[in-house]
């Protein structure tokens, strides 16, 4: 069975780093690309950023470019996504996503975590 | 960038009927990249139609896709209770994915 296992929820402050994580199993974890989602409070979904973890090749929303760092270690079968300096703005649920191959959609989703930043 | 603009916003409608949801592009899309997905309150999004009108597994056959080029179409032909939820469309394009913004499927 196909999971993506996320990481739990998170408080913290603005100016603070942190990393969320990913993990897969049920399938080869390499040979599929991983991506991340954002869900605002009461908003939609909005594609953030995807990574093929063989090679760590990696695509970018403009959205988000420069504001988020995608990374995956195939040893462990986790992506990560992860932010130097968090803002108030960026608190939201964050889901990460497989990409089917051939028809480029998701999936299998994780169960989403929730990231809350105060400043 | 394609933007997909998803209408309407709501959509009240009342079990046993058919509902018609739209997602236009701003410029032309594969059908190949276009998919839809539905999501419930505290829940993760669930892949509902991939191809434009391929039915993922599982997905019963009341929900259909359709439409081409800028014009797309998700038809739930008669409403179950446990199909009032949020629907979003998603393209694929020159290595960028862009949801709809949603459209609110709520009981009469």
């Amino acid at each position: 069975e196909v999971q993506l296992v996320q990481s739990g929820a998170e408080v913290k402050k603005a100016g603070e780093s942190l990393k969320i994580s990913c993990k897969g199993s049920g399938y080869s974890f390499t040979s599929y690309w991983i991506g991340w989602v954002r869900q605002m409070p009461g908003k939609g979904l909005e594609w953030m950023a995807i990574i093929y973890p063989d090679d760590s090749d990696t695509r970018y929303s403009p959205s988000f470019q420069g504001q988020v760092t995608i990374s995956a270690d195939k040893s462990t079968s986790t992506a990560y996504l992860q932010w130097s300096s968090l803002k108030a703005s960026d608190t939201a649920v964050y889901f990460c996503t497989r990409r089917s191959s051939g028809y480029y959609v998701f999936d299998y989703w994780g169960q989403g975590a929730l990231v809350t930043v105060t400043s | 960038e394609i933007v997909l603009t998803q209408s309407p916003g709501t959509l009240s409608l009342s079990p046993g009927e058919r509902a018609t949801l739209s997602c236009r592009a701003s410029r032309s899309v594969s059908s190949t990249y276009l998919a839809w997905y539905q999501q419930k309150p505290g829940q993760a999004p669930r892949l509902l139609i991939y191809g434009a009108s391929g039915r993922a597994t599982g997905i019963p056959d009341r929900f259909s896709g359709s439409g081409s080029g800028t014009d797309f179409t998700l038809t739930i032909s008669r409403l179950q209770p446990e199909d009032f939820a949020l629907y979003y469309c998603q393209q694929y394009g020159s290595s960028q994915y862009t949801f709809g913004q949603g459209t609110k499927l709520e009981i009469k």
